[in-house]
């Protein structure tokens, strides 16, 4: 049972232009989620993340949105650049899970075209 | 400062042998987590450590096993290797606090033939 999905497995977008990628939860005890950035041969790199008491936090070129009542959250890169292709996990976890453990999406691959 | 730092970078191994794989923290992190990232999944939750005792465990079983030593320096351990085993293992670090961002090495490459 996935808790965590990300329905498109790839993005493709041209630079300069927005990237959204999205992110559906189904464990309503979720209250934190991040999104990582992964390259290939790298470990998953932070970019950034929002609490469930907010439904938008913002940092440079990345805006993460939050809908609790749908249980979605959205990615957004404005403007994309080419250096932004990779893999991108969103990610949540409970504050009464083990500890901090994070559950993963499965992972959306975007594209960015010079 | 240096970032979380695994190892060995890549491994191989054939089915029924042992593995131990390695991870420091970075420096001022107490808590240690091991993840399983299977090609073309997300990274799936194995063990947490925090001060030395096991704080989660995820849905693996027994064969997989973990422990973290004073320095904060954690071991990875799978026993009875199976052809399934093979991903890229990854550690994470952090403060050990609740909802906070972790901190991911590069990994362990394990192929298991």
């Amino acid at each position: 049972d996935q808790q965590v999905k990300q329905n498109s497995p790839s993005l493709s977008v041209q630079e300069g232009r927005i990237s959204i990628l999205n992110c559906d939860y189904t464990n309503s005890m979720f209250d934190y989620f991040l999104w990582y950035k992964k390259y290939p041969a790298e470990g998953p790199t932070f970019l950034i993340s929002i609490s469930s008491i907010k439904d938008k936090n913002e940092d440079g070129r990345f805006t993460v949105f939050l809908n609790k009542s749908a249980k979605h959250l959205s990615l957004h890169i404005v403007p994309s650049q080419p250096g932004d292709s990779a893999v991108y996990f969103c990610a949540a976890s409970a504050v009464n899970n083990a500890g901090n453990m994070l559950t993963f999406g499965g992972g959306t691959r975007l594209m960015v075209k010079p | 400062d240096a970032g979380v730092t695994q190892s060995p970078t890549h491994l191989i191994k054939t089915r029924g042998q042992q593995v131990t794989l390695r991870c420091s923290p970075i420096s001022g992190h107490k808590s240690v987590s091991w993840y399983q990232q299977v090609l073309g999944q997300g990274p799936q939750f194995i063990f947490q450590y925090y001060e030395k005792e096991e704080r989660g465990r995820g849905n693996f079983p027994d064969r997989f096993s973990a422990r973290q030593f004073p320095n904060y320096s954690s071991e990875l351990n799978v026993n009875a290797l199976l052809l399934g085993d093979s991903a890229l293992y990854l550690c994470a670090s952090s403060r050990g606090r609740a909802n906070e961002k972790l901190f991911f090495g590069s990994g362990t490459q394990l192929s298991v033939l």
